[in-house]
Parts: C-alpha cells; sequence; structure tokens
C-alpha cells in the first residue's frame, strides 16, 4: 500500500517562532500533495494543494505567507508556520494522490501534526 | 466551504448493530469517496464509488449512490467497538479542475461494548 509519513506527529512552540511539518511519500511519488487544517470535532478543511515543482495553490483565506509550502521534491512538501500565534494551534494533515489529479482515486494521509503555539 | 453535508453528526450504538451514515453533496462528481478518522490520527480510504455505480460493498460496507439526489449513504453492519471513529464522504468537484478533494462534516460513530 501507499504510505505518507508526517513528521513531527506533535510540536509544542513559543509564539512567535517558525514550525516546520514535513509529508513524505514512502514508497510512491507524489506529483501533488494537499494540507488540510483541523479544529476539534470538526472536518477538514483545505489550506493548499502543491505541487512539485511549481508554487502551491492555496485557498481563499489562507496566508501564503503564513503558510509557506514548499514541494521540492516528487516525496516531500513541508508547511511552515511562520510567526506561529495561538490562534495557529490545530491538526495539521496532509495527504498525497499517486496521479497527478486526485480524482483518479484515493488520497493517502499523514498521521496528522498536532502543533500548539504558547 | 464545505461540499458535503453529513448526517447525523454523531450516532451512538451498541455493538452488533448497523450503523447508516448519509452524505448530500452540492455540485456533479465524478466519483465519492469515503474515508474513516480514529480519533488524532490521520484519514483511512475506506471505499470510492464511481458516479455509474448505485451501490458497492467492501467486507461489511456498504455504500451507495444517488446521483439525482446527490447522495450517499454509508452502512456498517454488525458493528464493532473498534468501529468507533469519525466517517467523512469525500468528493472532487469538476469546478475545482479535478484536483481538489473536499471533505464532509463528518459523522461522529461510537460503538458501545
Amino acid at each position: 500500500g501507499a504510505v505518507v509519513s508526517q513528521h513531527p506527529s506533535w510540536v509544542i512552540c513559543k509564539s512567535g517562532t517558525s514550525v516546520k511539518i514535513e509529508c513524505r511519500s514512502l514508497d510512491f511519488q507524489a506529483t501533488t500533495m494537499f494540507w488540510y487544517r483541523q479544529f476539534p470535532k470538526q472536518s477538514l478543511m483545505l489550506m493548499a494543494t502543491s505541487n512539485e515543482g511549481s508554487k502551491a495553490t492555496y485557498e481563499q483565506g489562507v496566508e501564503k505567507d503564513k503558510f509557506l509550502i514548499n514541494h521540492a521534491s516528487l516525496t516531500l512538501s513541508t508547511l511552515t508556520v511562520t510567526s506561529a500565534h495561538p490562534e495557529d494551534s490545530s491538526f495539521y494533515i496532509c495527504s498525497a494522490s499517486r496521479g497527478s489529479r486526485a480524482n483518479t482515486g484515493e488520497l493517502f494521509f499523514g498521521e496528522g501534526s498536532r502543533l500548539t503555539v504558547l | 466551504s464545505q461540499q458535503g453535508e453529513e448526517d447525523p453528526q454523531a450516532l451512538s450504538i451498541q455493538e452488533g448493530e448497523n450503523a447508516t451514515m448519509n452524505c448530500s453533496y452540492k455540485t456533479s462528481i465524478n466519483n465519492l469517496q469515503w474515508y474513516r478518522q480514529n480519533s488524532g490520527r490521520g484519514l483511512v480510504h475506506l471505499i470510492l464509488i464511481r458516479s455509474n455505480e448505485r451501490e458497492k460493498h467492501s467486507g461489511r460496507l456498504r455504500v451507495t449512490l444517488d446521483t439525482s439526489k446527490k447522495s450517499s449513504s454509508l452502512l456498517i453492519t454488525a458493528s464493532r467497538a473498534a468501529d468507533t471513529a469519525s466517517y467523512f464522504c469525500a468528493t472532487v468537484p469538476p469546478h475545482t479542475g479535478g484536483f481538489k478533494t473536499i471533505f464532509g462534516a463528518g459523522t461522529r460513530l461510537f460503538v458501545k461494548a
């Protein structure tokens, strides 16, 4: 099966610092990865679509300077929360699609990263 | 915005009973998927049903799709305590260019042993 690894699984940081979360596809190449944010007992909110070798596409209302996404290789996408504040505390989940389009099949999810900003 | 709305939001049943969750969506679709999420974990793909299919089975799971009503249901038969999780339907709306998967609000299922 396809495996997506997300790291770290949890992180606590001070307000004003930056935090990087990595998402790796371990046994397949992912031209497209997706970053979601999830609040407690709520659904996943798509933040951005990460495309290998090009700029990420952000959803409306998501600050691209706040949430930096880099997809430098076919197996790695990173999300950096810059100058984190307590309201950025959340559960962040990445997913990857095998094909170039998500609708060709299922998405494979990382285990999520819980960010707590003090 | 959420593509899918699910009901019920929460469901509590006894082990051995069947659990039915419903999902409605707004736009046309190529397929609809159901995912499961254990508390604090990532999502796991359960089943995909294509727009030209009406019903699909996988083990204890049965999914139906009614494109005329833009709705789908997930039935878990003979539920087990280990089925306790949140269940989400997901679609890829055509207006997104076929790239984005949008998730419904989810149903939190609690199976009592």
